[in-house]
């Protein structure tokens, strides 16, 4: 069955550097998100991706991160400066180019960041 | 701005019993409703998608309705098992803006007694 997957699972960076979130979508989608889940809390949108563009970004989305689908089957997530407040499980998800009536999102397994 | 609760934040039940889990959200202006599956430090495993002018999805033990005009989800395990144990969450697809993005709920901690 087609899966999102996401690399690393898990990462550990020192507060200040950048890290780069890797995600390669289900093959025949073509919408593409970032949520992230501080542990204990709801999970939050971040960002979403469509026909090379951001299509919609929350208020966390600020100009530390980016997007990027850098070939046509990836799609990366940068923190250009982290901070301790960046730490989270990060999801990759994806769907299909269908009405939003029946738009289901399918989720990686995430990353977990860790900023020390 | 659309908020998603779950209610109850953790259920405890026997191995076999019928349960039910509850989901509210506070603007009926959705294109459709997602429950989903996280089990401790994983991802999140779609379960059933109700979409807006639908009243129930289901799927083996599964069922979910939804009643968009009071704002209101439930989801229905039949004989529960312990493999059930997990976290539910529900999310919905708001209309406006690109309408494609979730907004979750908190979830609800299941935990299913051998």
């Amino acid at each position: 069955e087609p899966e999102v997957t996401q690399t690393p699972s898990h990462q550990v960076t020192q507060m200040g550097q950048e890290v780069i979130l890797r995600c390669v979508p289900i093959s025949n989608h073509l919408y593409f998100y970032w949520y992230r889940q501080i542990l204990g809390q709801k999970v939050e949108f971040l960002v979403s991706f469509y026909n090379n563009e951001i299509s919609e970004k929350s208020e966390i989305f600020d100009d530390q991160f980016s997007v990027e689908r850098p070939d046509g089957s990836n799609f990366t997530l940068k923190i250009r400066s982290t901070k301790l407040e960046d730490s989270a499980m990060y999801f990759c998800a994806s769907s299909a180019a269908d009405t939003p009536s029946n738009t289901e999102a399918f989720f990686g397994q995430g990353t977990r960041l860790t900023v020390v | 701005k659309q908020e998603v609760t779950q209610i109850p934040a953790a259920l405890s039940v026997p191995e076999g019993e019928n349960l039910v889990l509850n989901c509210s959200f506070t603007d009926s202006a959705i294109y459709n409703l997602q429950w989903f599956r996280q089990d401790p430090g994983k991802g999140l495993t779609s379960l059933l998608l109700i979409q807006s002018s639908q009243r129930e999805q289901t799927s083996g033990r599964l069922n979910a309705s939804l009643d968009k005009s009071s704002g209101r989800s439930t989801l229905y395990i039949a004989a529960s098992q312990p493999g059930d144990s997990a976290t539910y969450l529900c999310a919905v697809r708001p209309r406006g803006g690109s309408n494609y993005k979730l907004t979750f709920g908190k979830g609800t901690l299941l935990t299913v007694n051998p």
